[in-house]
């Protein structure tokens, strides 16, 4: 069974460019997430979808991130203009549970931006 | 509202020796609790999760975890450590509540030969 997809692994843009994201979660998992993990820090929420829907989008920063879930199978996530504090690691999780959150997440290998 | 502390930036523990790793959680709800392992490069897979059945949880590569509700504590541990467990640890919490998986700042573990 193939994981959680994700490209491209690696992005150096300077800032006020564009990026985007992309993450194909395992097939039949109905929930995806993006989280964004800060060097030395442990993953934070940015947003969550249950099916198309993002259900959890609190954390996502609107003014500068978006990110859609077309057809409620893979996700983009866009950061325009990209910004020096953007520099992280974005990763992109599924899995099967879609009411109570006791489900293991399965993850992506992440996506490492750098902003200069 | 959920969170997690674990103790510890960085642990250092010779092959064969044991591995402690701590997690305290905070949770006004049942907790359903999980470790996660996450080598370089790569993204975090689960090792072992507690979903409110034995307060003692085995998982992969000789890894366990206790539930010790009295002390809101999730230590995970292994009796003989291997060079191939190097690696930075994530504890992690969820709940009925929120539907949202609260993750540690994580504890980098190094294995010394």
């Amino acid at each position: 069974e193939a994981g959680v997809v994700q490209s491209p692994r690696y992005k150096i843009i300077e800032k006020k460019q564009p990026v985007a994201f992309w993450c194909n979660p395992i097939s039949g998992h109905n929930t995806l997430y993006w989280y964004l993990q800060n060097l030395g820090q442990g993953p934070e929420l940015l947003i969550r979808y249950e099916n198309e829907e993002a259900v959890d989008d609190s954390q996502l920063p609107k003014d500068r991130f978006s990110a859609e879930r077309l057809k409620g199978v893979d996700s983009t996530l866009k950061i325009q203009p990209a910004e020096l504090g953007d520099s992280a690691v974005y990763l992109c999780a599924s899995s099967l549970v879609a009411t109570i959150d006791t489900g293991e997440l399965f993850f992506g290998e992440g996506s490492r931006l750098t902003v200069l | 509202a959920q969170s997690v502390t674990q103790l510890g930036s960085h642990v250092s523990v010779s092959e064969g020796a044991l591995v402690l790793l701590r997690c305290n959680y905070s949770s006004s709800v049942p907790p359903y609790l999980f470790w996660y392992v996450q080598y370089p490069n790569q993204g975090l897979q689960l090792l072992l999760k507690y979903t409110s059945a034995a307060t003692l949880v085995k998982g992969i590569n000789g890894f366990e975890a206790e539930f010790k509700k009295s002390e809101t504590s999730f230590h995970l541990t292994k009796p003989s450590a291997h060079m191939s467990d190097a690696a930075e640890y994530f504890c992690a919490v969820s709940g009925t509540g929120g539907f949202k998986t609260i993750f540690g700042a994580g504890t980098r573990l190094f294995v010394k030969a």
